[in-house]
């Protein structure tokens, strides 16, 4: 069982749609991360969070843009996305700086598989 | 900067036999090191970590792993590997330093035969 929760597990949009992937996790780690997942290939990082701050954005085109309303959940906005943004998006979850913990121990959630028509 | 290199891209092995998947990284001290596990259509476990301290980690069902400075290694192991352990593996470092940071190696995916 996973302590990080992603829904939904599967969405289907079209280029002109607006939609949001929602991460939720009550371990009480103050880091959250998206990456993004192509078939065959290792997660990409896209974006992270420390304590509520956005602190890593890599390079990321606006078409997603990340929010971070509170410790616990982390949402990522989807608009006007194209055919190869189509992809496995996952959420991470872990300690963070005054928090200690291991650098680099992320708990990931079973991730949203989007599907861009 | 730091890479890492999983030499393997696929690897079958039949049910009972012993695993090995190799992961070489680089990094010009020694990095925060981690294996990964992702079953299809999942999310990514972590099997085991090391920093310092026993080069020999033993982690989740039943893998271990060996850091080898003098290779610049950390590979995986199973003395006996079981169907439901066939998976797409990753090895991972992060720098040290460097806040939570990962760089994945590209991923050896495992087929075992019953």
């Amino acid at each position: 069982d996973t302590e990080v929760t992603q829904t939904p597990k599967h969405l289907v949009m079209g280029m002109t749609n607006k939609k949001s992937l929602k991460c939720e996790q009550h371990m009480g780690h103050r880091a959250m991360y998206w990456y993004k997942q192509k078939a065959k290939k290792p997660p990409e990082l896209m974006f992270v969070y420390s304590y509520e701050k956005l602190s890593i954005n890599e390079s990321v085109p606006s078409r997603f843009s990340p929010e971070c309303p509170n410790s616990s959940l982390l949402n990522l906005h989807l608009h006007a996305l194209q055919p190869e943004d189509s992809a496995l998006y996952l959420c991470a979850s872990s300690g963070a700086g005054r928090q200690g913990g291991f650098p680099g121990e992320l708990f990931f959630g079973e991730g949203s598989r989007l599907t861009v028509l | 900067a730091q890479s890492v290199t999983q030499p393997d891209i696929h690897i079958t092995v039949s049910e009972g036999a012993s695993l090995e998947l190799r992961c070489n990284y680089s990094y010009g001290a020694t990095p925060y090191l981690f294996w990964y596990v992702q079953s299809p259509g999942q999310g990514l476990q972590l099997l085991l970590k090391y920093f310092s301290g026993d080069t020999l980690v033993q982690g989740i069902k039943g893998f271990e792993a060996e850091f080898k400075r003098s290779q610049s290694s950390f590979n995986l192991r199973k003395p006996s590997v079981h169907w439901s352990d066939a998976a797409e593996y990753f090895c991972a470092v992060a720098r040290t330093g460097g806040g939570n940071k990962l760089t994945f190696g590209t991923g050896t995916q495992l087929k075992v035969e019953l």
